[in-house]
């Protein structure tokens, strides 16, 4: 069974500051790695990873995979109160469609 | 507009009852998806369809049921709701098995 384990579960900053969040997964068969922003209600996406080593940037927001180890990262810099928001990793894998597998995801938390 | 759309937003109802969730989608995406989020767990899977003949279990599947009516049009029903289904429901589309999923508004739905 495929499974997604995100941390830390929460974290409190302050603007400016920089943020790691850590993703670690097994998969049976794995296709892809994707990052989601929760703010008030629907996940957005962030990034879709699929080869190991790349490092997707949008911004202040860079992700990057090992699949060697099987997890993903991602960083926010210079954080702001915008960023405050849950992230949730999930897996994609090739067994059954391109189904997603969660983590139970980091409730970030920017103080200004 | 949006893309994907949740009927009703909210939903307060008791044990026992029926309840259908309603999701509608623009962008042409063949894979629709439903899932429910409670807190610390992420989102899990309830069912997924492929197209209008295809209808696929999730891991958590029990107690729901789902029928797809066309192409844009994937609704989740609660034969007989019980407090424990309680959660964040949302919906969820994509093109295809290598490109991200979008999500709709979500539906809070509570069981008295």
């Amino acid at each position: 069974e495929d499974k997604v384990v995100q941390s830390p579960l929460s974290l409190v900053v302050h603007e400016g500051d920089t943020v790691t969040l850590n993703c670690s997964y097994e998969v049976t068969n794995f296709r892809s790695l994707l990052w989601y922003k929760q703010e008030k209600k629907a996940p957005t996406f962030l990034f879709m990873l699929t080869s190991s080593g790349i490092e997707k940037k949008s911004g202040r927001l860079s992700s990057i995979l090992d699949k060697k180890e099987l997890f993903s990262i991602l960083n926010i810099t210079a954080t702001q109160t915008g960023d405050s928001a849950i992230y949730l990793c999930a897996e994609s894998g090739k067994a059954a469609g391109n189904k997603l597998t969660f983590g139970g995801g980091t409730r970030v938390l920017v103080k200004p | 507009d949006a893309d994907v759309t949740q009927t009703p937003r909210n939903r307060i109802t008791k044990t026992g009852k029926r309840i259908m969730l309603e999701c509608s989608q623009t962008k042409g995406h063949d894979r629709m998806y439903w899932y429910r989020q409670d807190p610390g767990l992420g989102l899990r899977l309830i069912y997924y369809s492929f197209d209008v003949k295809d209808i696929n279990k999730g891991e958590i599947s029990d107690g729901y049921s789902v029928s797809r009516q066309a192409q844009a049009k994937f609704s989740l029903s609660l034969e007989s709701a019980i407090p424990n289904q309680t959660a964040l429901y949302f919906c969820a589309t994509s093109e295809s098995a290598d490109h991200e999923q979008f999500f709709g508004p979500g539906t809070r739905l509570t069981v008295l």
